[in-house]
């Protein structure tokens, strides 16, 4: 099956930072989604983006699909940006749901 | 907004209880998801559905059923709970294959 990469594992940032979170996939995807999971367990839909960029406030991201790779840009970083952020996508050709990588657990800073 | 509900927030249930988890959604989606999430595992698709009365069996689908008798209901089945199966439970729906997926708020079940 398709494997899903993302880095770092684990950020530490102090309130204000910008941080750049990536994911590699190993192969063509129609889907690839960000997500944020609160607390609580709630995954929040940050962007659907299969292909090309998209910004939402403070957040953006970029997915180069031909190399394969997603990238998720968070700036002027806020407690509240706390938590652990998921890639996650479906393989090309595919119906069968979404491979999700591990995880990028972002701990912000006072 | 798409709204997707999970029947509990959390469950505990004893072994070899049989055990449903129900989720609803109100956007008329046609596709319906459970994921089961544990740690150092990340998050794994246990089965799916495309339509009513359809399913698919996911990457994990053993000691689970599924049942979507109704568009808007897809209802996860533990026939006889085992400790193995105490984890987050979470389901989603999208309109189409490949469009955007909506989770649920998710169910943390305790099978002691």
């Amino acid at each position: 099956g398709i494997q899903v990469e993302q880095s770092p594992p684990d950020l530490i940032l102090q309130e204000g930072a910008n941080s750049t979170l990536r994911c590699n996939f190993s192969d063509s995807v129609n889907n690839l989604q960000w997500f944020h999971q609160n607390p609580w367990g709630q995954l929040i839909n940050l962007f659907y983006i299969p292909s090309g960029t998209k910004q939402n406030g403070r957040l953006s991201a970029t997915t180069v699909a031909t190399e394969r790779y997603s990238l998720l840009y968070i700036s002027s970083s806020q407690t509240t940006d706390s938590g652990v952020y998921f890639c996650a996508v479906e393989l090309r050709g595919g119906a069968d749901g979404l491979t999700f990588g591990k995880g990028t657990h972002l701990i912000i800073q006072p | 907004d798409v709204k997707v509900t999970q029947s509990s927030r959390y469950l505990v249930k004893r072994t070899g209880e049989k055990v449903f988890l129900e989720c609803v959604q109100d956007m008329d989606h046609e596709n319906m998801f459970w994921y089961r999430q544990d740690p150092g595992l990340g998050l794994r698709l246990i089965y799916f559905s495309y339509d009513v009365k359809m399913k698919e069996k996911g990457d994990i689908p053993e000691g689970y059923s599924v049942s979507r008798e109704k568009k808007e209901r897809f209802s996860l089945i533990l026939e006889s709970a085992s400790t193995n199966q105490t984890s987050m439970y979470l389901c989603a729906s999208s309109w189409d294959w490949s469009d955007e997926q909506f989770f649920g708020p998710g169910t943390r079940l305790t099978v002691l």
